[in-house]
């Protein structure tokens, strides 16, 4: 059964810092980008990170770039989120995600075909 | 990253069919057969039902279907039943840019 489990959320004070896990099983976890989106209470879906399979290459939308670092263990199967400098515009449910694509691959996005259930954040004074 | 264009709401009496649009540019939607859509109740794990703009995953309904025409890629659903409610997002890879972008989202209510 292919299974993602995010964990680590909470009520986090403004410039906080809060670590996301997220929990693999069932698949070669290796194989596969893994990307965080998120969604802002009353907003729509957003993209914020992913990393390749192997770790290198990441990327982050401008709204964390520079305060949100993704990484990977493959060894245990996770994904994690370490989150800084944390804003009352950071307060979300966030979601990990894997890529469908394997590889070879010739582009990041192939479409995300297995979330987990979500981890809320939320940043307060 | 420049989101997707979709409408704010869509709605359709049961056993009908509705469809959703999604624009993109000439970098994405236009060039690309990669546009996927998700369906998201709240409350739940978004679920991807179209992928390479017009596949439907193992499980999903065949009353879910994609197309494409331009820069325009959608979502029909047909035989609109009341759990079809839900937000229904698209998204795209886009050469122009090393991340995505979700669409800006269509709520989808049944009369």
């Amino acid at each position: 059964q292919v299974h993602l489990v995010e964990s680590g959320g909470g009520l986090i004070v403004t410039g906080g810092s809060l670590r996301l896990s997220c929990a693999a099983s069932g698949f070669t976890f290796r194989d596969y980008y893994m990307s965080w989106v998120r969604q802002a209470p009353g907003k729509g879906l957003e993209w914020i990170s992913y990393i390749s399979g192997g770790g290198s290459p990441t990327y982050y939308s401008d709204s964390v770039k520079g305060r949100f670092s993704i990484s990977r263990d493959n060894a245990k199967g996770s994904v994690y989120l370490e989150m800084k400098n944390l804003r009352a515009d950071d307060t979300a449910v966030y979601y990990c995600a894997r890529d469908r694509g394997r590889p070879p691959r010739n582009y990041y996005y192939y479409g995300m075909d297995v979330w987990g259930q979500g981890t809320t954040v939320t940043v307060s004074s | 990253q420049s989101a997707l264009t979709q409408p704010a709401s869509v709605s359709g009496s049961p056993g009908h069919s509705i469809t959703i649009s999604c624009t993109g540019t000439s970098s994405d939607v236009d060039n690309y057969d990669l546009v996927s859509w998700y369906q998201h109740r709240p409350g739940t794990a978004p679920k991807l039902v179209i992928y390479d703009g017009a596949k439907r995953p193992s499980g999903v309904s065949d009353r879910f279907s994609g197309s494409k025409s331009g820069n325009t890629a959608s979502l029909t659903i047909s035989e609109l039943q009341a759990e079809d409610e839900a937000d229904y997002y698209c998204c795209s890879y886009a050469s122009r840019t090393t991340l995505g972008a979700f669409g800006t989202g269509t709520r989808v209510t049944v009369l």
